[in-house]
């Protein structure tokens, strides 16, 4: 049975940082693609980062590039998301989820989903 | 950037079936996948063209896409199906993952 449990959330002031992590069992990490989503108290889903297999290649979303880094570690089959500078608007609960990637119809999508760890920023 | 549009509501009653449009300017030409996330819990692949139909999801929800309008469908709707749905694609121009901003399924 696939399993994602992330923690690392908590309350951080404007400007402060946090690192969240995922960690996954019961399928082969290393074969997967994984990203990070989150989704504001009350508001949609949002896509904030993913990462290829090996880590060779990884998109984010606009608002966070530069400021949030993805990786992962194989040998710990984790999923991780350094979060720098963060705003109010970085406010939400972030899920973990693994993803597939098919280069022939230019597609991604999500296929199991961690239960998210609530990230608060507030002063 | 590419913007999905959903709207905010639809109502169906039991046993009907339910329409939620998704749209995007051409839209016909990406894969779209959908969501269901019901209060509290973490969102479910519930229609993929990509694949066949996730583990544990009934034949009654099905997806078609054309245009600039992608739809899924939820046939004989229970009152199970009550949830937000999301419409997802990959911006190839872009390489963002891009979301609709969900619809709230109601069976009255």
């Amino acid at each position: 049975e696939v399993q994602l449990v992330e923690s690392g959330g908590g309350v951080v002031q404007p400007g402060g940082s946090l690192r969240l992590s995922c960690a996954a069992s019961g399928f082969i990490f290393s074969n997967y693609w994984m990203s990070w989503v989150r989704q504001a108290p009350g508001k949609g889903l949002e896509w904030v980062a993913t990462i290829k297999q090996d880590g060779t290649e990884k998109y984010y979303l606009d608002s966070v590039k530069g400021r949030f880094t993805i990786s992962r570690d194989s040998a710990k089959t984790s999923l991780f998301l350094q979060m720098n500078s963060l705003r109010a608007e970085d406010t939400a609960l972030y899920y973990c989820a693994t993803s597939e990637v098919q280069y022939s119809t230019s597609s991604l999508y999500f296929d199991f989903w961690g239960r998210g760890t609530l990230v608060t920023v507030f002063s | 950037s590419y913007v999905l549009t959903q709207p905010p509501s639809v109502s169906v009653a039991p046993g009907k079936t339910a329409t939620i449009i998704c749209r995007g300017d051409n839209i016909g030409t990406k894969s779209v996948h959908w969501y269901q996330q019901k209060p509290g819990q973490a969102p479910v692949l519930v229609f993929s063209y990509d694949r066949d139909r996730p583990s544990g999801i009934l034949e009654r929800f099905s997806g078609s896409n054309s245009g600039n309008t992608a739809t899924l469908t939820i046939s004989r709707v229970e009152a199970g199906d009550e949830a937000d749905y999301y419409c997802q694609v990959w911006d190839s121009s872009s390489d963002h993952v891009v979301f609709g901003g969900g619809t709230t399924l109601t069976v009255l």
